[in-house]
């Protein structure tokens, strides 16, 4: 089925240890985005990218690694987890039509023992 | 850059109106924006608005915009418990070379008590 999906849903991980959250649209859309939402903060930018191998930093980017080979994938590692990056991440996609939408996935909660 | 203020708790009684207020600083935006969230989900598109208009409707939906003092918000008629959710204000602002960012508030809350 169309959409944006992510995985794993639920990953705890020790402090250290690198993690790489994926996310995948089916749309073609050209924009992807990464959010961190913490109680408190509502939903920060961590990166985002325009197209296939363009990416640029967000607001809170520090200890987080993106790639885009592929329009439709856009996965962010944690090179050395740290437990302030305990979050809930949310992936987004837009394909710069109506508005500007931007199509959210159902989110990674992620915890850093 | 921008910063977007909301209210965090809102309660209403089922069947009244929610008014769900927002405040930003930077007016240079194309749309603004209202992100519904539900318990354990991503965010889903409510509605927007277009920052050359000032009123929009949609079914139970009414959003304002009043560009002079930079607050936008969104107006839940006939409130009803699945309408019970976090509501986020965001704003739009391109950051060049074509692309963009969406600045999010912090998230209202909102309660419908039965």
């Amino acid at each position: 089925d169309a959409g944006i999906t992510q995985s794993p849903r639920y990953k705890i991980t020790e402090t250290g240890r690198q993690v790489t959250l994926m996310c995948h649209q089916t749309w073609s859309h050209s924009y992807m985005f990464w959010y961190r939402q913490d109680l408190g903060h509502g939903l920060r930018l961590i990166y985002y990218s325009a197209a296939a191998d363009i990416t640029d930093k967000g607001e809170v980017s520090d200890g987080y690694v993106v790639s885009r080979s592929k329009t439709e994938n856009f996965p962010l590692t944690l090179e050395s987890a740290t437990r302030s990056q305990t979050s809930v991440y949310f992936c987004a996609s837009s394909g710069g039509g109506e508005a500007d939408t931007q199509y959210f996935g159902p989110g990674t909660r992620l915890t850093v023992l | 850059g921008e910063d977007v203020e909301q209210s965090l708790f809102l309660s209403v009684r089922e069947g009244d109106s929610s008014v769900i207020n927002c405040t930003y600083t930077d007016s240079s935006s194309t749309y603004l924006y209202w992100y519904k969230q539900e318990p354990g989900a991503g965010l889903q598109l409510l509605t927007y608005i277009f920052s050359n208009m000032d009123m929009k409707q949609d079914q139970r939906l009414t959003v304002l915009l009043n560009k002079k003092d930079k607050h936008l918000s969104l107006r839940i008629a006939d409130t009803q418990t699945g309408d019970s959710a976090i509501y986020f204000c965001a704003l739009e602002a391109y950051s060049g070379a074509g692309s963009y960012q969406l600045t999010f508030g912090k998230g209202t809350k909102l309660s419908v008590i039965p």
